[in-house]
């Protein structure tokens, strides 16, 4: 089992749509988790932590479930600037990154 | 810009030479990392560094590759004898000591090897 596992999409999905995202993880004492969002040829960026209670920002929410240790990430209203990819990130001393997702807004 | 940056942004050699890389971390951050990232790929991780110590190598890192962070603060990714399968985007990113923070991530240098 890969250490960080996501669906590479390409996730096709309207604009005003909402899209939810999975990431499942194989380190059950992994401690941090955090979804990085990358645009094509960029460096990734930090969307969101993850936290055990779940936590939102704006439209984006982030759920984590220890016990069936994955991730989720969900996308309300979506825009055509959310389209990009999403990776997921585990850590313990260092990030271990799944291959991200591949979300495309259609107008 | 307070950000991590990278240099070169580009690097096109030919099979055989040796390049390397530099990074230069956010001030306050201690720990700094390696990845590679190529085509449709998340990043993987290579190597990282608390302060000067380097603290973990991937076994993708083979002995060509050797990372340096003499003084605590920049640091180098050096490739000897490049091969076409060295290709890729470089990142490097730094974050705070503890664990739970998340990591910054430079704007990469993307070598070409021909």
């Amino acid at each position: 089992r890969k250490e960080v596992e996501q669906d590479p999409g390409p996730f096709n999905v309207p604009e005003g749509a909402t899209v939810a995202f999975n990431c499942t993880y194989s380190n059950s004492a992994s401690q941090s988790f955090f979804w990085y969002r990358q645009d094509c040829r960029k460096e990734p960026k930090l969307l969101m932590s993850v936290y055990s209670s779940g936590n939102e920002d704006g439209r984006f929410t982030a759920q984590l479930n220890r016990a069936s240790q994955y991730i989720s990430l969900l996308i309300r209203d979506s825009k055509l600037s959310d389209s990009a990819t999403y990776l997921c990130a585990v850590k313990d001393d260092k990030i271990i990154f799944g291959k991200g997702t591949r979300l495309h807004i259609l107008p | 810009d307070t950000g991590v940056s990278q240099d070169p942004r580009h690097k096109i050699t030919k099979r055989g030479q040796n390049v390397t890389f530099r990074c230069d971390p956010i001030s306050e951050h201690n720990r700094l990392y390696w990845y590679r990232q190529t085509l449709g790929q998340g990043p993987e991780f290579l190597t990282y560094f608390q302060n000067e110590a380097q603290l973990e190598k991937s076994r993708l890192l083979s002995d060509r590759f050797s990372a340096e962070r003499p003084k605590g603060s920049f640091s180098t990714l050096e490739i000897q004898r490049t091969e076409q399968g060295d290709s890729a985007m470089y990142l490097c990113a730094s974050s705070r000591g503890t664990s739970s923070n998340e990591q910054f991530f430079g704007p990469g240098t993307r070598l070409t090897v021909l």
